[in-house]
């Protein structure tokens, strides 16, 4: 069983508004990834680490931003929140070294900006 | 580049009958092929992969998938629908040196009683 851990579930917020939203893992992945997820589309990739200190953009550009101090935590931060970002977000995280390596994903963050 | 396309954003079955949800892939290089499964207000569960080993792979709650190169297909089966089978599906792929994975827009299954 993946051991992934996102808070909050759900938010709701005002525009204008500093957000952080946390992910946690307890399996010592080195991989961890943030996806953006719409209803009826697929899951689109806004950023990814390989390890402590590096963090990358992914295939959708976002106005978020990451940081990877520790392997176990990965938090996206949106410095001002607006309509557009309402959204769900996923965190999931992967094993070292073998492309085959499934990704285990938290339980996701559903996002509303007002 | 890789992508993945899934024929139908929503299937309809009755319990008990055949589950097929489709899934073609497009790959530059050898593709792992990866089927998941979301429950409503939930994260993605891994149901199945494709590692190159054998073509036909089995996974949890009786859900199996055979790759087909020749097709670029990777479909989703399960031979008797369970109510609790009801969620939405997402093929995806990977096969680049980046670990990254490329998802399909997913399959909504709705089982009727």
């Amino acid at each position: 069983e993946a051991d992934i851990y996102q808070t909050p579930r759900y938010l709701v917020i005002g525009t204008g508004k500093k957000i952080t939203l946390e992910c946690s893992q307890t399996m010592g992945h080195d991989k961890m990834y943030w996806y953006q997820q719409d209803p009826g589309m697929e899951l689109h990739l806004i950023h990814y680490s390989y390890g402590v200190n590096s963090t990358e953009k992914g295939d959708l550009s976002s106005e978020s931003t990451v940081s990877r101090i520790r392997t176990e935590h990965f938090p996206l931060t949106l410095e001002s929140a607006r309509p557009s970002h309402t959204s769900q977000y996923l965190c999931a995280s992967s094993e070292e070294g073998f492309l085959g390596d499934e990704q285990y994903f938290g339980p996701g963050t559903r996002l509303t900006v007002t | 580049a890789q992508s993945v396309t899934q024929l139908g954003s929503h299937v309809s079955v009755s319990e008990g009958a055949l589950v097929l949800l489709r899934c073609n892939y497009s790959s530059s290089v050898p593709p792992y092929l990866f089927w998941y499964v979301q429950y409503p207000n939930q994260g993605l569960q891994l149901l199945l992969k494709y590692t190159s080993a054998a073509t036909l792979v089995k996974g949890i709650n009786g859900f199996e998938a055979e790759f087909k190169k020749s097709e670029t297909s990777f479909h989703l089966t399960k031979p008797s629908a369970h109510m609790s089978d009801a969620a939405e599906y997402f093929c995806a792929v990977s096969g680049s040196s980046n670990y990254k994975l490329t998802f399909g827009k997913g399959t909504l299954l709705t089982v009727n009683p």
